[in-house]
């Protein structure tokens, strides 16, 4: 069974400091993961993505990402964050099979405050 | 514009009755999925296609049904046996395996079901 773990309900960050929102995973076989972003009543939008190769994955909007397979973690970073980044994030693993299943953690409020 | 589109955006149903969620999508994706999220709570899986005529039950399947008769829609009914079916729904589609650079999700915008 694979599975994904939010360790935060809530991140707070002031504005133009660096963001972590964290990830970690279990899964068997190889990973792939994702980053996806939900703002208030809407659908998620995908972010960024780690099937294979380099590390550190860089996706929309200035977001990038770390696989580290040692820690099974897939930790989300901004280097300046914004007001604007304030929403709801998720974190998915999928399992390689065709179409397969996604699971996605409980979410990550992340609170940018000016 | 390619997407997915979900109707209604909001919906009211009395105990007791069937109510079927619309998602369509535009983007030639053969894997389409439902989901069910609540307060505070993250996304849980409900039903998903991988092809044409093809679906499985997710992790919470009783109490809804789906169909697959055309590769761009993804019908959800949410039935009397639903205990508690108010929740907000989320439609979203994918690329095969066969695009490995397509792995990622697309979501629709969202039914919000409320059972008076």
């Amino acid at each position: 069974a694979q599975s994904v773990a939010q360790p935060e309900d809530q991140v707070n960050v002031a504005e133009g400091n660096p963001l972590t929102v964290k990830c970690t995973y279990s899964v068997s076989g190889n990973p792939y993961l994702f980053w996806y972003v939900q703002y208030p009543n809407r659908g998620l939008q995908f972010l960024l993505k780690y099937i294979t190769g380099d590390n550190l994955v860089k996706g929309s909007y200035g977001f990038e990402a770390e696989f580290n397979k040692s820690q099974t973690s897939f930790h989300l970073k901004k280097p300046s964050a914004l007001v604007s980044d304030s929403a709801l994030y998720f974190c998915a693993v999928r399992d390689n099979t065709n179409a397969g299943k996604s699971t996605f953690g409980d979410g990550t409020t992340l609170t940018v405050k000016p | 514009d390619g997407g997915i589109t979900q109707s209604p955006k909001y919906l009211f149903r009395k105990e007791g009755q069937n109510v079927t969620l619309s998602c369509e999508q535009n983007l030639n994706h053969d894997a389409m999925y439902w989901y069910r999220q609540d307060p505070g709570q993250g996304l849980r899986l409900i039903y998903y296609s991988q092809i044409v005529n093809d679906f499985q039950k997710g992790d919470i399947a009783e109490g809804y049904s789906v169909s697959r008769e055309k590769k761009e829609s993804f019908p959800l009914t949410v039935t009397s046996a639903q205990k508690n079916p108010t929740a907000f729904y989320l439609c979203a589609s994918s690329a095969s395996w066969g695009l490995a650079g397509s792995l990622e999700q697309f979501f629709g915008p969202g039914t919000r079901l409320t059972v008076l």
